[in-house]
């Protein structure tokens, strides 16, 4: 079944770049979306954007000056990077894939904690 | 964007209990709206999609109903493994998440 993983650093400094990538095993990238969402501690959700397999994106406005998402299609993996982040960018970052448009996330990652601190 | 409130933020129940959760969109959304259930530690999975639909493997004690504005969750027999945060998310437009619901045992 397929199955995601999230890696990249756990810790980041004010004003720096959140880098993180997504890699899906048992299925490829075709046919569907793939998407971020973060989660701060003890907080909602927050969708951040998806890219779709062709390459297309689509952000959340309220980020979008900051987000930048991209796949790796040889490697199977998509990346998310956040510019400029701040302490209010601390959370658990998950990758999930969707399907209808991007709109369901039937398939999450384990999720990655990323602390923003200097 | 569209603002999803749910009620309550919080729900002590009981096993066996039947349990409703409400989730209320600030502008209609016709039936774009998913629940997920997300345990301590882990990430959410999804249960219902497009207000009513079953998501594949999910125990049909879970119902979803509702359109416009006002969606409900229903578990119809609270089993142990429910206990849990559970979030509406509508996909009308630019995706957001409701605030969240904690299911407490009684």
């Amino acid at each position: 079944q397929v199955q995601l993983q999230e890696s990249g650093p756990g810790l980041v400094k004010p004003s720096d770049t959140l880098s993180l990538t997504c890699t899906v095993s048992g299925g490829s990238l075709s046919s569907y979306y793939w998407s971020w969402i973060r989660q701060p501690p003890g907080k909602g959700l927050e969708w951040l954007g998806y890219i779709y397999y062709s390459g297309s994106t689509s952000y959340n406005p309220s980020l979008r000056s900051r987000v930048t998402i991209s796949e790796d299609t040889s490697k199977n993996q998509f990346s998310l990077r956040l510019n400029s982040v701040t302490a209010a960018d601390t959370a658990v970052y998950y990758c999930a894939r969707a399907h209808s448009s991007g709109r369901i996330f039937d398939i999450w990652g384990q999720g990655t904690m990323v602390t923003v601190s200097s | 964007d569209i603002q999803m409130t749910q009620s309550p933020s919080s729900l002590s129940a009981s096993v066996g209990d039947r349990v409703t959760i409400t989730c209320r969109a600030s502008q209609s959304i016709s039936s774009y709206l998913n629940w997920y259930q997300q345990k301590v530690g882990k990430a959410p999975k999804l249960l219902i999609y497009a207000a009513s639909s079953l998501q594949s493997g999910v125990p049909s004690r879970f119902s979803g109903s509702g359109s416009g504005t006002d969606f409900t969750l229903t578990i119809s027999s609270l089993q142990p493994e429910d206990f849990a945060t559970y979030y509406c998310q509508q996909t009308y437009s630019t995706l957001t998440f409701g605030q969240g619901t904690k299911l407490e045992i009684k």
